[in-house]
């Protein structure tokens, strides 16, 4: 079944360590998104990427940096900068049409917290 | 700027009554307005979407919601409450022309009381 992976499902952060958050999916969508969600509130868009090779900045993109090296792929780096990375992660994706009507597919998240 | 408001951060409902969640959203027009569940610890399912059309959707678990154009809402609704339906609901709102970046709402826990 086609479908969005994100691994781990938990994940540790030491003080000053960089970590990686893998999303992957098999949906042949064009764009990928990551957010952040904390408790009792909404999903904030972290980064966003339309094509391979190009992607743009969110909301609270400080502290992350995401690559786009392939369609499938979309990981997430929460470097040493972001002080506060405790939460709930989601990466979506979503075609791209020329219709602005399409919905954003979520995989089942990575819960970041600190050491 | 583009913004969805979800009146009431914690619903209550027992288990056979209506389920009713609010969603207002300031949108140019044509809006294209979704809803989503979120059950603990997992991703974001899609309820339902209005995109053009009926104004009245409907969508999966029972669920459905009215885009009413003159009071800016979209509502959610469910005749009958069942305990499976206790989660986070998010109303959603598309907000460029390449529809690619959703406004989401702070959401709505929706509890179940038997």
């Amino acid at each position: 079944d086609g479908g969005i992976t994100q691994s781990p499902k938990y994940l540790f952060r030491k003080e000053g360590q960089n970590v990686t958050l893998s999303c992957e999916q098999n949906l042949n969508h064009d764009a990928m998104y990551w957010y952040r969600q904390d408790p009792g509130q909404g999903l904030r868009l972290i980064y966003y990427s339309q094509i391979v090779n190009d992607f743009q900045k969110g909301d609270i993109a400080e502290g992350y940096s995401v690559s786009r090296e392939k369609k499938e792929s979309f990981p997430l780096t929460v470097t040493s900068a972001q002080k506060n990375p405790t939460a709930f992660y989601l990466c979506a994706s979503s075609i791209m049409t020329g219709l602005s009507n399409q919905p954003q597919h979520f995989g089942d998240g990575t819960r970041l917290s600190i050491l | 700027a583009q913004s969805v408001t979800q009146l009431g951060s914690h619903v209550s409902v027992s288990e056979g009554a209506l389920v009713l969640l609010r969603c207002n959203y300031s949108s140019s027009v044509p809006p294209y307005l979704f809803w989503y569940v979120q059950y603990p610890n997992q991703g974001l399912q899609l309820l339902l979407k209005y995109t053009t059309g009926a104004t009245l959707v409907k969508g999966i678990n029972g669920f459905e919601a009215e885009f009413k154009k003159s009071e800016t809402s979209f509502h959610l609704t469910k005749p009958s409450a069942h305990m499976s339906d206790a989660a986070e609901y998010f109303c959603a709102v598309i907000v460029d022309n390449y529809g690619q970046n959703f406004v989401f709402g702070p959401g709505t826990r929706l509890s179940v009381l038997p």
